[in-house]
């Protein structure tokens, strides 16, 4: 069974790095035609993906993202991570990471409250 | 960017009852060489992560019950409960595949009347 878990630091200040990562058991992150994404929900708001790395360690972001965000993989540890820099209140989010495969996300890990705040 | 829009923002609707959500793409998400549409729905209750219900517009995922049921092709879909149940009460996506960014619609609350 392919699991996936977030994990960061819960509290990140204005113009810091957000940083996370999400440890994937059950497959390997650098095998079979899948794709490890990054979607987030902002308080009272809607899922925003936002981005990817493909097995191959290629990456696409969403484009009002793309200057701020970086994606990477350990595959020592089977893990893949975001870097979202100079963060703002509007990145407050609960962070999922999740497999997609077959053009759909099937496997989700549970979610991490991010907050930025002095 | 394909825009994807859900309506309405939120319904009511009877234990037992039918509910309908409509989702339009800015965009075909017919993908020609595969006749497929690249579309899913997903159903999110509050401290869960998304949990997927159909893919390729019709395609129900393995253990949803045989109550949901998607429809549509091109630019025009939707989901459809049948026999509404209390543990239906969530929030309802549609996410387009047919390229990046993977954009998803605004989402829609069901409640029970």
């Amino acid at each position: 069974q392919v699991q996936l878990q977030e994990s960061g630091p819960g509290l990140v200040k204005p113009s810091e790095t957000l940083s996370l990562t999400c440890t994937v058991s059950g497959a390997y992150i650098s095998s079979g035609s899948y794709y490890w994404s990054w979607i987030r929900r902002p308080p009272g708001k809607g899922l925003e993906w936002i981005g990817y790395i493909f097995y191959s360690g290629s990456t696409d972001y969403s484009p009002p993202l793309r200057s701020r965000a970086t994606i990477s993989r350990d595959t020592s540890k089977n893990q893949f991570a975001l870097k979202l820099n100079s963060v703002t209140a509007a990145d407050t989010a609960v962070y999922y990471c999740a497999r997609e495969e077959g053009n759909r996300l099937l496997y989700w890990g549970q979610g991490v409250l991010i907050t930025v705040s002095s | 960017d394909i825009v994807m829009t859900q309506s309405p923002d939120s319904l009511a609707v009877s234990l037992g009852g039918r509910a309908t959500i409509d989702c339009k793409s800015s965009q075909s998400l017919l993908y020609p060489s595969s006749y497929k549409n690249y579309l899913a729905w997903y159903q999110q209750k509050p401290g869960q992560p998304p949990k997927l219900l159909i893919f390729w517009a019709s395609t129900r995922e393995s253990g949803v019950p045989d109550r949901f049921r998607g429809s549509g092709s091109g630019t025009d879909f939707t989901l459809t409960i049948s026999n509404l149940q209390p543990e239906d009460v969530a929030v309802y996506y549609c996410q387009q595949f047919y390229t990046t960014p993977r954009t998803f619609g605004q989402g829609t609350k069901l409640e029970i009347k």
